[in-house]
Parts: C-alpha cells; sequence; structure tokens
C-alpha cells in the first residue's frame, strides 16, 4: 500500500530558529501534498497544498512567510517554519495520495517544540 | 464553515458494545467518504471509505453506513475492543487528486476493559 515517510518525529528548537520537516511518499509519486496543523485534542486544520514544480496554495490565515514549502520533486515536499516561537510548537502532519487512488495517506507527524 | 460536523466529541463504550460516531456533511460535491484512526502521537490511518454509490460497507468490524438524501454518514464499531480506544475522525473530499480532506472534530472513543 502507499505510504508516507514524514521525518523528523520529533524536534525541540530554541525561539527564533528554523525547522525544516520533511514528507516522501516511498512507493508512489504525488503530485499534491497536504500538510496539516493539530493541537492537542483537535482536529486536523489543513495549513496548505503543496504542488510539485509550482507554489504552495495556503489557507486563510496560514503565513507563507512562516511556513515555507517546497515541492521539489514527485516524491519529497518539505515544511520549514522560520524564526520559530512557541506558539508554533504543534504536531504537524503532511498526506498524500496516489494518482487515480481515493484514499489519502498520512505521515507520522511531527510533533515541533519550540523552546 | 465547518462543513463536516462530527457527534459526540467523546465516547465511551464497554468491552463487546458497539461504537456509534456520526457524521453530517453540506457539500452535495464531496463523493469520497473515510473514516480514520488516529492514536496519540501518529498520524492518521485511513479505517474505512465509502462512495456515495452505495449505502453501507462492512470491513470485519467496522461499517460505514451512508444516507445520501440526509447527507450523513456513520461509523459502526462492532464488539468494541479496549485497543480499539482512540481518536477516530470522519472527512470528505471531492474526487479530484488535487482535493483535501475536510475533517470532522473527531471523536475520542474509549473502550473499557
Amino acid at each position: 500500500g502507499a505510504v508516507v515517510s514524514q521525518h523528523p518525529s520529533r524536534v525541540i528548537c530554541k525561539s527564533g530558529t528554523s525547522v525544516k520537516i520533511e514528507c516522501r511518499s516511498l512507493d508512489f509519486q504525488a503530485t499534491t501534498m497536504f500538510w496539516y496543523r493539530q493541537f492537542p485534542k483537535k482536529s486536523l486544520m489543513l495549513m496548505a497544498t503543496s504542488n510539485e514544480g509550482s507554489k504552495a496554495t495556503y489557507e486563510q490565515g496560514v503565513e507563507k512567510d512562516k511556513f515555507l514549502i517546497n515541492h521539489a520533486s514527485l516524491t519529497l515536499s518539505t515544511l520549514t517554519v522560520t524564526s520559530a516561537h512557541p506558539e508554533d510548537s504543534s504536531f504537524y502532519i503532511c498526506s498524500a495520495r496516489p494518482t487515480g487512488n481515493y484514499g489519502y495517506t498520512f505521515g507520522s507527524g511531527t510533533r515541533l517544540t519550540v523552546v | 464553515q465547518q462543513q463536516v460536523k462530527q457527534s459526540p466529541q467523546s465516547l465511551i463504550v464497554q468491552k463487546g458494545g458497539i461504537s456509534i460516531i456520526n457524521c453530517a456533511y453540506e457539500n452535495t460535491a464531496f463523493d469520497y467518504f473515510p473514516w480514520y484512526q488516529q492514536f496519540p502521537g501518529k498520524g492518521p490511518a485511513l479505517l474505512i471509505a465509502i462512495r456515495p454509490d452505495v449505502s453501507e460497507k462492512k470491513e470485519g468490524r467496522f461499517t460505514i453506513s451512508f444516507n445520501k438524501s440526509a447527507k450523513q454518514f456513520s461509523l459502526h464499531i462492532m464488539d468494541s475492543q479496549p485497543g480499539d480506544s482512540a481518536t477516530y475522525f470522519c472527512a470528505a473530499s471531492r474526487g479530484n487528486a488535487g482535493n483535501m480532506l475536510t475533517f470532522g472534530g473527531g471523536t475520542r472513543l474509549m473502550v473499557k476493559p
């Protein structure tokens, strides 16, 4: 089945630094990947849609300059949290689905803690 | 605008009982309705999904019931087990690959031994 690998699973960074999270589709090509943010005991909130070879589409209220998304290949999308602050601490999850398949596969998530 | 409403927010069921979670959607363009199971600290995992051309789909102990006219769908977990304790999310999307999932608010299920 379709597998999405997300790395790292946990990261702690100092306030003001940048953190990069990788999302890879291991056995399929993904022209589109999605990045979500999830607060404790809450649902997944779509942050942006990552499009291979073009600019990402951000949801309303998501700062594109803070959450930089790069989808450089058909199997890799990265989310960079720039100048991180404690309020950026959250659980970030990516997802993708193979072309022609309705099923979305999610990565295992990244727990970001900004201290 | 919350396009997918999920209830209840939390649910406690005795082992062996039936867990029922309900969702309602607004956008009639949705044509794919999955349920995801999420354990703490993990990403959601697809449990079962249905398309609107059928009214019910069963996979093992998990059944989706779909009511297109009412724009509602539900998840039934038969013979609930403590290992089923997790958060469950319903979701909906349109068919094109570029369309994202719209999630319900989630239901925290606890199955007591």
